[in-house]
C-alpha cells in the first residue's frame, strides 16, 4: 500500500478556532482520499470523501460548512475544522484507496 | 448504505488459544473485506483482506473466511500471543476497490498470559 503522512499528529486549541489537518499520499497519486473521525473506544466513521480538482463528498450529518476539505494535489488533501467546539475532539484520520493504508492520524482537543 | 455489524466486542483469551472474530454485511455487493489491527493510540493496520471471488485466506497465524451467501466474514487467530492484545475492525467495500469503507464496530482482543 501507499506511505501516506499526516500532519500534525496532534493538536490542542481554543474553541472557536480554527484547526488545519494535512494528510499527504507520498507515492501514491490520489485523486481520492477519504476522512474519518474516531471517537474514544468507537469505530472509525467516515466523514467525507476528498476528490482532487472537485468539491468533497460529505456523508449524511458531516456540516460542509464546518468541516472544510480542500484537495488541490494529487498528493494533498486538507481538512479544516473551523469554529472547534469540545464536541469536535476526535481522532481524525486519512486513508488513500491504494490498499486503504491509513495516515498516522490526528489528536484534536479543543479547550 | 452498507451496514456492518462484529461481534464480540470484546474477547479474551489465554495465550496460545485461537480467537474468533465475526461480522456480517448488508450489501449484497460488497465485494472486499479487509480487517485491521489497531493499538492504542495508533493507526489502524491492515492484516488481511480477502476479496469475494475467495472463500477462505490465511497468512501464517492468521486466517479470513467468506461465506458470500450469508453475508458473513471472520477472523481467525491462532496460537495467540500478548502481542495480538489490540482492536480489531472489520469493514466491507463495494465496487472492487477505491471506494469508501464501511466498518465494524471493533472487538477488543485482550490475550492473557
Amino acid at each position: 500500500g501507499a506511505v501516506v503522512s499526516q500532519h500534525p499528529s496532534w493538536v490542542i486549541c481554543k474553541s472557536g478556532t480554527s484547526v488545519k489537518i494535512e494528510c499527504r499520499s507520498l507515492d501514491f497519486q490520489a485523486t481520492t482520499m477519504f476522512w474519518y473521525r474516531q471517537f474514544p473506544k468507537q469505530s472509525l466513521m467516515l466523514m467525507a470523501t476528498s476528490n482532487e480538482g472537485s468539491k468533497a463528498t460529505y456523508e449524511q450529518g458531516v456540516e460542509k460548512d464546518k468541516f472544510l476539505i480542500n484537495h488541490a494535489s494529487l498528493t494533498l488533501s486538507t481538512l479544516t475544522v473551523t469554529s472547534a467546539h469540545p464536541e469536535d475532539s476526535s481522532f481524525y484520520i486519512c486513508s488513500v484507496p491504494d490498499g486503504y493504508t491509513f495516515g498516522s492520524g490526528t489528536r484534536l482537543t479543543v479547550v | 448504505g452498507e451496514n456492518v455489524e462484529q461481534h464480540p466486542s470484546t474477547l479474551s483469551v489465554q495465550e496460545g488459544d485461537s480467537a474468533v472474530i465475526k461480522c456480517t454485511y448488508s450489501d449484497s455487493a460488497s465485494n472486499y473485506f479487509p480487517w485491521y489491527k489497531q493499538e492504542l493510540g495508533k493507526r489502524p493496520q491492515l492484516i488481511i483482506d480477502i476479496r469475494s471471488n475467495v472463500g477462505e485466506k490465511k497468512d501464517q497465524r492468521i486466517a479470513v473466511t467468506l461465506n458470500k451467501t450469508a453475508k458473513h466474514f471472520s477472523l481467525h487467530i491462532t496460537e495467540t500471543q500478548p502481542e495480538d492484545s489490540a482492536v480489531y475492525f472489520c469493514a466491507a467495500e463495494k465496487g472492487g476497490g477505491g471506494n469508501k469503507l464501511t466498518f465494524g464496530t471493533g472487538t477488543q482482543l485482550k490475550v492473557e498470559l
